[in-house]
């Protein structure tokens, strides 16, 4: 299994509503990653997670709050967004731990619209 | 931080012709170089990978170059199809065996496009 699964595919919200992006990978990564990706642009990092513990917050602003419940899922959570944070969320996952280095596997994405 | 550029942004060949997609990088650090490609709608897929112990390394069609002392590495595709059209990215980072995470830092893109 070397699939990174998310969802749901697309999501449509309002500025004032509460949603939640999923994401779900069994392949014992240990890092797991969040990335917004525009349009015509390269993927951004948003946030990291290793061993279930956030690493890296690219100065994020706190509309979007990250969560690992286990190894094997990260959640993203979504409350008061802007138009402007319309775009592609990407999940990703990588590394195994204890050396073995492992490719970066990407998920198909959340296509966010934010009305 | 890190600092990739890609180029070209735009490239068009003929099908059957080879493209080759370059970019740079800033941080010495970085030791591990992957490539994606990504159609439309789908998140990136990785391609080929190289890390910083190697200068080249070739899966069928495609290939990719390493020079560590330049910080510049290459993305060849010979014998191009159309289904090879899509956006490339070139990505690096440092190994996570230091950071136990891979900081993947992307290239701007390059749209390839391969006419039939």
């Amino acid at each position: 299994d070397t699939e990174v699964t998310q969802t749901p595919k697309h999501l449509v919200m309002g500025m004032t509503n509460k949603k939640s992006l999923k994401c779900e990978q069994h392949m014992g990564h240990r890092a797991m990653y969040w990335y917004k990706q525009k349009a015509k642009k390269p993927p951004e990092l948003m946030f990291v997670y290793s061993y279930e513990k956030l690493s890296i917050n690219e100065s994020v602003p706190s509309r979007f709050s990250p969560e690992c419940p286990n190894s094997s899922l990260l959640n993203l959570h979504l409350h008061a967004l802007q138009p402007e944070d319309s775009a592609l969320y990407l999940c990703a996952s990588s590394y195994r731990g204890g050396g073995f280095d492992t490719e970066a596997f990407f998920g198909q994405g959340t296509r966010l619209t934010v009305v | 931080g890190e600092n990739v550029e890609q180029h070209p942004s735009t490239l068009s060949v003929q099908e059957g012709d080879s493209a080759v997609i370059k970019c740079t990088y800033s941080d010495s650090a970085s030791n591990y170089f992957p490539w994606y490609k990504q159609e439309l709608g789908k998140g990136p897929q990785l391609i080929i990978d190289i890390r910083s112990n190697v200068g080249e390394k070739k899966d069928q069609r495609i290939a990719v170059t390493l020079n560590k002392t330049a910080k510049h590495f290459s993305l060849h595709i010979t014998e191009t199809q159309p289904e090879d059209s899509a956006v490339y990215f070139c990505a690096a980072s440092q190994s996570p065996r230091e950071t136990s995470y891979d900081k993947v830092i992307f290239g701007p893109g390059t749209s390839l496009s391969v006419i039939p």
